[in-house]
């Protein structure tokens, strides 16, 4: 198994531009979540989904978006770049009600200039 | 949920072991103590949970007061690979959505 798997690594955006980061899991894993990891912090919770078709905002859901059309992918986009989504994303799956071991993918660095 | 308290940062020699607290006094009935690692720049990595009884895996041990108000993770035998920041959350059981992270415990072992 890949695990979770994040596109791309690294990416450079200007303000204003729009992107989408790519997640994909091969566990079968119902819930899959978006987080965001500023310097220094811990990790904000952007967008969560409980299965596909359905998606639900987290504590930082401003200026992001989500859809979930399969069980394996949950793409992130952000439509209008800006400085304050420079960041660290992280993606993360985990199994439905059996506790909270989340697994994580590996991470895209985002900067916006 | 909860809130949990954690020191900035520790040390710790290399082959000996390594004690994290964490602190959690408003922790609720339902409540589980998860433990997740960080190494520099790469995702969280999920290391133990537990409701009230001491827990073990092949990582790590997870021993909780009786009055549930603080853990202790202990890693027996740190390693320099172990060096992380350490992050303790508490949370109901299957609330996937609900992991409030904090700063966490930078933990440096030492050669």
């Amino acid at each position: 198994n890949a695990g979770v798997t994040q596109t791309p690594k690294f990416r450079i955006l200007k303000i204003g531009q729009s992107m989408t980061l790519q997640c994909a899991q091969d566990m079968n894993h119902n819930y899959m979540y978006w987080y965001r990891q500023d310097p220094g912090m811990g990790l904000k919770l952007i967008y969560y989904s409980v299965g596909a078709g359905i998606t639900d905002k987290g504590e930082v859901p401003n200026g992001y978006n989500v859809s979930r059309s399969t069980t394996e992918d949950f793409p992130l986009r952000l439509e209008l770049a800006a400085p304050s989504q420079t960041s660290v994303y992280f993606c993360a799956s985990s199994y439905g009600q059996l506790g909270n071991e989340q697994f994580f993918g590996p991470g895209t660095r985002l900067t916006v200039l | 949920d909860a809130k949990t308290t954690q020191p900035t940062s520790m040390d710790c020699a290399e082959g000996r072991a390594a004690n994290l607290p964490c602190n959690h006094s408003t922790i609720s009935g339902n409540e589980y103590v998860y433990w997740y690692r960080q190494i520099h720049s790469q995702g969280p990595q999920y290391i133990i949970h537990g409701l009230k009884n001491n827990e073990t895996n092949e990582m790590a041990s997870l021993i909780i007061t009786e009055d549930r108000k603080s853990s202790t993770l202990i890693l027996p035998h740190a390693t320099l690979r172990d060096t992380a920041v350490y992050y303790c959350i508490v949370s109901n059981a299957g609330n996937n959505r609900k992991l409030i992270w904090g700063l966490g415990t930078s933990l440096a072992v030492n050669p």
